[in-house]
């Protein structure tokens, strides 16, 4: 069975600090790797790696994929309080029964 | 474009009924699958839909059924409802590519 984990599960940071969010993966037929950010209600997509190695940059977030180590990474600098949210990751397999798979998400909650 | 939206927004049920919940996918997205969100078990995957036939199915038993219509609007039922099945139900849509597009959810509760 497909099965993603994140971690750390939660995390109190600082404003200003720099996170590492990491996500691993054992997937049967990888396809991609996919991050989302969530507040209130609904997951917002944040990046989709499908390459090893190549960061993926969106202003202060970026995501790198190791398809060798079967893990991701998302960075979060200079974090703000807007950036409080649970993170989750998911990875997609290929085949006639694609699916997204989700770990539960690391909570991150930025402080004054 | 408008964004994928989900009827209703919050849904009180009593155990033993039954529930349909609603998603309008973005316009020209063919794709849509449903999750279940629970603070123990996070995102879980329940079916995925494209051009009206069920492409995938998760772990779920079978009092949790769906469809979806030829303007790519998809209902979900949950019959003989449970204590269990109070959740964040989430409906995303895609255009067949891997990106999923999520809505804002509906909070069933089951008493």
């Amino acid at each position: 069975e497909d099965k993603v984990v994140q971690s750390p599960l939660s995390l109190v940071v600082h404003e200003g600090d720099t996170v590492t969010l990491n996500c691993s993966y054992e997937v049967t037929n990888f396809r991609s790797l996919l991050w989302y950010k969530q507040e209130k209600k609904a997951p917002t997509f944040l990046f989709m790696l499908t390459s090893s190695g190549i960061e993926k940059k969106s202003g202060r977030l970026s995501s790198i994929l190791d398809k060798k180590e079967l893990f991701s990474i998302l960075n979060i600098t200079a974090t703000q309080t807007g950036d409080s949210a649970i993170y989750l990751c998911a990875v997609y397999n290929t085949g006639t029964a694609s699916k997204l798979t989700f770990g539960t998400g690391t909570r991150l909650q930025v402080t004054l | 474009k408008a964004g994928v939206t989900q009827t209703p927004r919050y849904l009180i049920k009593t155990r033993g009924q039954q529930v349909t919940l609603s998603c309008s996918p973005i316009s020209g997205h063919r794709s849509v699958s449903w999750y279940q969100q629970t603070p123990g078990q996070g995102l879980q995957f329940l079916f995925e839909y494209f051009s009206e036939t069920q492409r995938n199915k998760g772990n779920f038993p079978g009092r949790f059924s769906g469809r979806q219509f030829s303007n790519s609007r998809s209902e979900m039922n949950v019959s003989t409802l449970e204590l269990g099945d109070s959740a964040l139900y989430l409906c995303a849509s895609s255009s067949g590519m891997d990106t999923q597009y999520f809505g804002p959810g509906t909070r069933l509760t089951v008493l």
